[in-house]
């Protein structure tokens, strides 16, 4: 099993719409969770991060399932601007150290 | 701040031949991480480092070394490179967030 899966999309809404992207991490021990976006040839850069609670920025609302290891980002009011592939990412300890695991990606396309 | 840099910004390299890729931070940072990033694969870490005069091994180190000599840059190299090196590299530095580097689009013929 992947330790950090993503539907890559991608995903074609008009603007104004509500998408919802999901993620599943197989790490139950992992503890820090996180969005990413990544525009076309750029790097990523950090959208949010998601608390155990659930976190809103904006637009943008971040869960988080521990139990379900799933975390999911949802968009309202789509703009153009949110056109750029989301990266969902999990820490992982590796020989002690923390260090980050990212998933595929999911692509967004938002349409006039 | 310039947060995190990267130079060269691209490069063609024949194989076999050797290159040095930079990364620099202005955050104070203790951790610096290279990663490599190619279609259908998302980013995969290649080394990392806890703080200056330490490294270690990522997912996929085989083929490259770094040094982490001063606290603010972390040096990545390819000794010998091969076509399979062809892909854009990422640097990042974190205290919990990683913050990356616009990257090196890095071509092996």
């Amino acid at each position: 099993r992947k330790e950090v899966e993503q539907d890559p999309g991608p995903f074609n809404v008009p603007e104004g719409a509500t998408v919802a992207f999901n993620c599943t991490y197989s790490n139950s021990a992992s503890q820090s969770f996180f969005w990413y976006r990544q525009d076309c040839r750029k790097e990523p850069k950090l959208l949010m991060s998601v608390y155990s609670s659930g976190n809103e920025d904006g637009r943008f609302t971040a869960q988080l399932n521990r139990a379900s290891q799933y975390i999911s980002l949802l968009i309202r009011d789509s703009k153009l601007s949110d056109s750029a592939t989301y990266l969902c990412v999990v820490n992982t300890e590796i020989s002690g150290y923390s260090t980050l695991t990212f998933g595929k990606g999911t692509m967004l396309l938002v349409s006039p | 701040n310039a947060g995190v840099t990267q130079t060269p910004k691209f490069r063609v390299l024949k194989t076999g031949q050797s290159m040095t890729l930079l990364c620099a931070q202005d955050m104070n940072h203790e951790y610096m991480y290279w990663y490599r990033q190619d279609p259908g694969m998302g980013l995969r870490l290649i080394h990392y480092s806890v703080g200056e005069g330490t490294t270690a091994k990522g997912e996929v180190p085989d083929g490259y070394n770094v040094s982490r000599l001063k606290k603010q840059n972390f040096l990545l190299g390819l000794e010998s490179a091969a076509p399979s090196q062809t892909s854009v590299y990422f640097c990042a530095s974190s205290s919990y967030e990683q913050y990356f580097g616009p990257g090196t689009r890095l071509t092996v013929t």
